[in-house]
């Protein structure tokens, strides 16, 4: 069974201060994904990484892919308040069809 | 692009009732279609994996005669819990895959089921 552990569990930082967070596994994924979810919606594909080593800017959030394939880091550059929600990543084993398996979840929280 | 609905985003019935939701791809073609359940502060649990014209596949631990899952087309697949319970009460996700690069999955909104 493959598992996807996510680090911190919970994070409640000030604005303006940055933030890692990782997600770790033992297998190897062809792919991996992060989403973010708010409260009460579905989660929001935020970015898609394929390539060991691949790294990934999309405004303040940077996404890296470690060079196993195994692991993938999200840091976020000053945090803001629009930045709270549920950060999920999900890894597929294989390209096309394939079900993802999904990190425990990250929750952010940013203080004004 | 990649737009996934659902319907109903909310809905309340009484035990032992049943309750059909609804997803569809609105501007791609979703060879498969994928239904979780949610829990409170937790991450997503697959349940079953559609693809369309074929029986779903269930996750172990799932029953596939309480959660009827239909694809009919390429553009829509129906969860139906059937016989609801209030342990059943849960948010239901969809999400359909072939609407990008590396077939990513695409979310619903989710549907938050209350059985009384």
């Amino acid at each position: 069974t493959q598992l996807l552990e996510q680090s911190p569990q919970f994070l409640s930082i000030q604005e303006g201060e940055n933030l890692t967070v990782y997600c770790n596994s033992s297998s190897v994924f062809s792919s991996l994904q992060w989403y973010r979810q708010e409260p009460g919606e579905g989660p929001v594909l935020l970015v898609t990484v394929v390539t060991g080593g691949e790294v990934k800017k999309l405004k303040r959030l940077t996404f890296q892919f470690g060079d196993a394939r195994k692991d993938s880091s999200l840091h976020i550059t000053a945090a803001q308040p629009g930045d709270t929600g549920l950060y999920l990543c999900a890894g597929a084993s294989n390209f096309g069809n394939e079900k993802l398996t999904f990190g425990t979840g990250t929750r952010l929280t940013i203080i004004p | 692009g990649a737009v996934v609905s659902q319907h109903p985003s909310r809905v309340i019935c009484k035990s032992g009732t049943s309750v059909k939701i609804e997803c569809r791809s609105l501007d791609f073609q979703a060879t498969t279609m994928f239904w979780y359940r949610q829990f409170p502060k937790q991450s997503l649990m697959l349940m079953a994996t559609s693809n369309e014209g074929s029986k779903a596949t269930y996750e172990q631990g799932v029953e596939k005669d309480k959660f009827l899952i239909n694809h009919a087309s390429l553009t829509l697949s129906t969860l139906t819990v059937t016989s609801a319970h209030p342990e059943d009460s849960s948010f239901y996700i969809c999400s359909a895959s072939g609407g990008g690069s590396y077939n990513e999955q695409f979310f619903g909104p989710g549907t938050r089921l209350t059985v009384l």
